[in-house]
Parts: C-alpha cells; structure tokens; sequence
C-alpha cells in the first residue's frame, strides 16, 4: 500500500500561472481533503470531497478548485496562482464512522509551492 | 463553531524530560481526538486518538486522555528523546461531519 500519494513535490510559479496538484490513495476511502499549511497558521482546510461525485468548501476556497475525479484521485487546481497561495498543500483521506480504525486522516507527503 | 486550542511553542526540552503538550477543545457533537506528528520535510502521521470520554490513547511512549468534563486532550510522554523532535498537532472530528480540525501545532525540539 502506498497510502496517500501527492505530485509534484516541489513547484515554483509565476504570478498568475495555473496549475493542478495531483493526490492519489490506494486505501479505498470515501473521503479526502485538502490542506495547506503556513507557518503560525497550523493546517487550514481548502475543500473536502466526502464521497466521490460530492465536493465542499472548507476554510479558505478563494483562488482555488477541486475534481474529485473517481473514488481515488482528489485533484487542487489553482486558476491564477498568487503569491499569496504559497504553502505547503497537504491531501489527506479517510474513512468515515465510528470505530477505532475509521475515522483516522491519512496524509500525503506535501506539495512545497512557491509563488513569485 | 468546533475548534482545537493547543500549547503554543516553540517548546525545548532535555533528554529525558517529562513532557506535556495541552489541548482543548470546542465540539458541538461527540468529537473524536487525535494527536498528529509531523517530521521535518514530511507530512502528518497519525500519533493516537481516543473516540469517547475517558479513553486513553497511546503509542511510542506518549499518551492522551480524552477529558469530557475539562474538554481537555493533553498530550504527555514521561522521557522524550531527541527523536522526539517535530510539530505535534492536536485534532478534532465531530463525529457527525466529515470535517477535522485541527490546533496551529506545537514544534518540540529535544536537546541531548
């Protein structure tokens, strides 16, 4: 198993290019979610998918999009990068319910993006 | 709103110091509670969690009770190593949503 799976791993933009962070998991999870993560800010939730087909806006969906494109995959894309969208972006994915297996978050490695 | 209120950092400590890292918590429902560790240049691992009142989580050493009465998840390990070292997030998940939330994080360094 690989868990949760993030390209690229590092990416460096220019203002107002766009771009799509890729995530992929291989643990069969309804849900995934997207992060990004600044310093003194902790984690803060882009958007979440909980079942393939649905997606919703978490704590900072301005400047970005999401395709929750089949069960695996939970795609970010970012329309006209800014400098202030750069982070570091997190993908994450879980099941849902009660029990002391499920419910867990899983995350991915991270995407470092730099916007100049 | 549901929230997550941590120890801010950063936090040093000697080798095989006694540590605590508090946590408390805002929850609407009946939250489950999780620790998370991040390493340098990694992302999150899950460190333990606990779904009702009164449960302990542990693992590695460290351990957390979850608190109904104090809505408390303090995270404790009686002789940290300098393997220690890295931001420890405490999280919360109501379990009637599919959101977690989580603290701004506290960075740990142990010094030898």
């Amino acid at each position: 198993n690989a868990g949760v799976t993030q390209t690229p791993k590092f990416q460096v933009l220019k203002t107002g290019q766009s771009m799509t962070l890729q995530c992929a998991q291989d643990m069969n999870h309804n849900s995934m979610y997207w992060y990004r993560q600044d310093p003194g800010m902790g984690l803060r939730l882009i958007y979440y998918s909980a079942s393939e087909g649905t997606t919703d806006k978490g704590e900072v969906p301005n400047g970005y999009n999401v395709s929750r494109l089949n069960k695996r995959e939970f795609s970010l894309r970012l329309e006209s990068a800014a400098p202030s969208q750069t982070s570091v972006y997190f993908c994450a994915s879980s099941e849902v319910g009660q029990g002391s297996a499920r419910g867990t978050q899983y995350f991915g490695p991270g995407t470092r993006l730099t916007v100049l | 709103g549901d929230s997550v209120t941590q120890m801010e950092g950063p936090v040093t400590l000697s080798e095989e110091a006694f540590l605590t890292i508090n946590c408390t918590y805002t929850a609407t429902g009946y939250p489950s509670l999780f620790w998370y560790v991040q390493y340098p240049g990694e992302g999150l691992q899950l460190l333990l969690k606990a779904t009702k009142a009164d449960d302990k989580g542990s693992n590695k050493g460290f351990e957390a009770t979850y608190r109904k009465e104090t809505t408390s998840f303090h995270l404790e390990k009686g002789s940290v190593q300098v393997s220690d070292s890295a931001v420890y997030f405490c999280a919360l998940r109501v379990n009637t949503g599919n959101q977690f939330y989580f603290g701004t994080g506290t960075s740990l360094t142990v010094i030898p």
